[in-house]
C-alpha cells in the first residue's frame, strides 16, 4: 500500500497564484522529500525535510512538516506555466534504510 | 551528461515473451532502485540494490528478477511478460547513506506495453 496520500489529486490555478499541495503518511519517518515529474519524463528531486525540521525553503518552494499529524505541505509561490507537472511526496521510513515510498501525486496545472 | 540512463525507452511485448530493461548510472552511486508507475498512481518499488552484490525485494517483486552487474549497472528482467506488467519503469540511484540528504536521481523511464 502507498505510504503517502496527497491532496488534492488535481489542482488548476492561474499564473502568479500560489499552489499548495498536501501529503499525509502513516508511519514514523526519517525524512520526507518532494519530487516533480513533467509529462513523459522522470522524477526530479525538489526538496527534502528531515523529521526534526518543521519548515524549509528553496527558492519559490516552501515545505512544512508536522510529525504529530504525520503530514507535510508543499507551497509553490508565484507559480509559472512551467510549474505545470505532477508533484509527489516520498518518505524514508525509520526502518527502511534509504528506500523511498511515494504518494500518488498531485497534478498541478498553471494556466497562463 | 551525468545521470541515470535507461534503455530501451519504449517496448512492446507479447504475453509470455521475456526482456531485460537496462539501467546504468555514472555518478558512482552505491544504491540503485527499480520502480514501476501505473496511470494515476505513484511509484511502487520492485527491487533495489543497496550496494554492489546485494539485491532485495521491494513492494511488488512478483514476475521480476534483477541483476546488479557491477556498481554502475542494475538490470530488470521480465521472464514471462503479462499484460499486468504494462507500465512505465523507472530506475533510480543514490549515493550510499545519502538518500536522506540528497534524494534519488531518476532515469527518464521505459514505457512497456504487454499485449
Amino acid at each position: 500500500s502507498q505510504q503517502g496520500e496527497e491532496d488534492p489529486q488535481a489542482l488548476s490555478i492561474q499564473e502568479g497564484e500560489n499552489a499548495t499541495m498536501n501529503c499525509s503518511y502513516k508511519t514514523s519517518i526519517n525524512n520526507l522529500q518532494w519530487y516533480r515529474q513533467n509529462s513523459g519524463r522522470g522524477l526530479v528531486h525538489l526538496i527534502l525535510i528531515r523529521s526534526n525540521e518543521r519548515e524549509k525553503h528553496s527558492g519559490r518552494l516552501r515545505v512544512t512538516l508536522d510529525t504529530s499529524k504525520k503530514s507535510s505541505s508543499l507551497l509553490i509561490t508565484a507559480s509559472r506555466a512551467a510549474d505545470t507537472a505532477s508533484y509527489f511526496c516520498a518518505t524514508v521510513w525509520e526502518t527502511s534504510g534509504s528506500r523511498l515510498t511515494f504518494g500518488e501525486g498531485t497534478q498541478l496545472t498553471v494556466n497562463p | 551528461n551525468a545521470g541515470v540512463t535507461q534503455t530501451p525507452k519504449f517496448q512492446v511485448l507479447k504475453t509470455g515473451q521475456s526482456m531485460t530493461l537496462q539501467c546504468a548510472q555514472d555518478m558512482n552511486h552505491n544504491s540503485m532502485y527499480w520502480y514501476r508507475q501505473d496511470p494515476g498512481m505513484g511509484l511502487r518499488l520492485i527491487y533495489y540494490s543497496a550496494s554492489e552484490g546485494t539485491t532485495d525485494k521491494g513492494e511488488v517483486p512478483n514476475g521480476y528478477n534483477v541483476s546488479r552487474l557491477n556498481k554502475r549497472e542494475f538490470s530488470l528482467r521480465l521472464e514471462s511478460a503479462a499484460p499486468s506488467q504494462t507500465s512505465v519503469y523507472f530506475c533510480a540511484s543514490s549515493a550510499f547513506g545519502t538518500a536522506s540528504f540528497y534524494g534519488y536521481t531518476f532515469g527518464s523511464g521505459t514505457r512497456l506495453t504487454v499485449v
